[in-house]
């Protein structure tokens, strides 16, 4: 019972430097979602992928970008880190679209940008 | 604008007691309500959902949420907490997309 697992668990960088944070899937979902946590903002959705081929951008998609390899895998690449993406990263998968609330999730990825 | 107010950073309970978690939206429409719960060091995972229908709806862990559309309120609670209930409680609203509230950070003591 895998569910959702993101790979890498923690990573630092320096500024500029790039790296990508890998989603995978076994539940068959169609829908793939990409969102960071920051303390008292909630859950900021960056990307969503309703289905494999396609990619949406959500709230705040500035400096990221989204691969849906196939139907299991859905990746964020940061090209050139800033600390403003210090952050804790989630991945999040669902049977339907955006009509679907009802999301299950990775356990994250804890980025520290220096 | 759409949001959702989770009035309350920090909810303190002794165990064995009742325990509220409060949601408010601001949202057009007849929305979908989601409670979520985070773990430390942990995703969030789905607790209960509110679509139609009966207002008093019950989820896992013994949780149950109060749907109020007068007051356009969606309060978690639970008649006799846990110390494992201790969390992080996220509110959210669905119309069209997920609009998350900032999170509550529940503690239970002994």
């Amino acid at each position: 019972n895998a569910g959702v697992t993101q790979t890498p668990k923690f990573q630092v960088l320096k500024t500029g430097q790039s790296m990508t944070l890998q989603c995978a899937q076994d539940m068959n979902h169609n829908s793939m979602y990409w969102y960071r946590q920051d303390p008292g903002m909630g859950l900021r959705l960056i990307y969503y992928s309703a289905s494999e081929g396609t990619t949406d951008k959500g709230e705040v998609p500035n400096g990221y970008n989204v691969s849906r390899l196939n139907k299991r895998e859905f990746s964020l690449r940061l090209e050139s880190a800033a600390p403003s993406q210090t952050s804790v990263y989630f991945c999040a998968s669902s049977e339907q679209g955006r009509t679907n609330g009802e999301l299950f999730f990775g356990e994250g990825s804890r980025l520290t940008v220096l | 604008a759409q949001s959702v107010a989770q009035p309350e950073d920090q909810v303190n309970v002794a165990e064995g007691n009742p325990l509220t978690v409060k949601c408010t939206y601001s949202v057009s429409g007849n929305p979908y309500l989601f409670w979520y719960v985070q773990y430390p060091n942990r995703g969030l995972q789905f607790l209960l959902k509110y679509i139609t229908g009966d207002n008093l709806v019950k989820g896992s862990y013994g949780f149950e949420a109060e749907f109020n559309k007068s007051q356009t309120s969606f309060h978690l609670k639970k008649p006799s907490a846990l110390v494992s209930d201790s969390a992080l409680y996220f509110c959210a609203v669905l119309n069209y997309q997920l609009i998350w509230g900032a999170g509550t950070k529940l503690i239970i003591k002994p």
